[in-house]
């Protein structure tokens, strides 16, 4: 299957900071990836689409301010979260889409956030 | 309604037995059909997909569709200890790039 790497897998902040969390397609192309966000015990919740050159698109309820997407290239997703608060202490997990009809997502190992 | 529903569980079945998982689905426009296993800390893995009505067979899973009763199942043969998971089912619905997700069933294999 194709793999999707993202880094890092852990990061710890402080309230207040801003977070970049990376995700690749390692051996295909993905012209679309998503980003979702699963609390404890809790289902993934889809957070927003990203597509290659264009904004990325936001689920209803997701501060597009808050959360900075970025996707300059086949390979690269970009989430930045700004200015997090322990409310923001989550497993972020990417995903991305392969070419073809049945829309297949492979997802990457996700990140770990902890926001002091 | 929920669009995609699953039994949250947990199911228990015993290790060698076959564990079933069940997923109904609300939009008769679905068009493929997937099934993700996650680990507790850990991503989803995708285990299998199915677009076609009838059984689909990957070493010890078989996911099975039937589009007329809007529900697509998986079976998993000689249960092992190491299947213990959450069992995520994904539909897809024609022209949109997004999958929609249920809550996921927890299964335990007991030794």
């Amino acid at each position: 299957g194709a793999v999707v790497s993202q880094h890092p897998s852990r990061v710890i902040c402080k309230s207040g900071t801003s977070v970049k969390i990376e995700c690749r397609s390692l051996d295909f192309q993905a012209t679309t990836m998503f980003w979702y966000r699963q609390f404890p015990k809790q289902s993934l919740m889809l957070m927003a689409t990203s597509n290659e050159g264009s904004k990325a698109t936001y689920e209803q309820g997701v501060e597009k301010d808050k959360f900075l997407i970025n996707h300059a290239s086949l390979t690269l997703s970009t989430l930045t979260v700004t200015s997090a608060h322990p409310e923001d202490s989550s497993f972020y997990i990417c995903s991305a889409r392969v070419a073809g009809f049945e829309n297949t997502q492979y997802f990457g190992p996700g990140t770990r956030l902890t926001v002091l | 309604q929920k669009e995609v529903e699953q039994n949250s569980g947990p199911l228990s079945v015993p290790e060698g037995a076959i564990a079933s998982l069940n997923c109904t689905y609300s939009d008769r426009g679905s068009q493929s059909f997937f099934w993700y296993r996650q680990y507790s800390g850990k991503s989803p893995e995708l285990i299998m997909f199915i677009y076609s009505n009838g059984d689909k067979e990957d070493g010890r899973f078989t996911a099975q569709l039937n589009k007329a009763s809007q529900y697509v199942s998986l079976l998993i043969r000689d249960s092992q200890p190491s299947d213990s998971a959450t069992y995520l089912c994904a539909v897809n619905n024609f022209g949109n790039e997004k999958l929609t997700f249920g809550t996921g069933t927890r299964l335990t294999i007991i030794p």
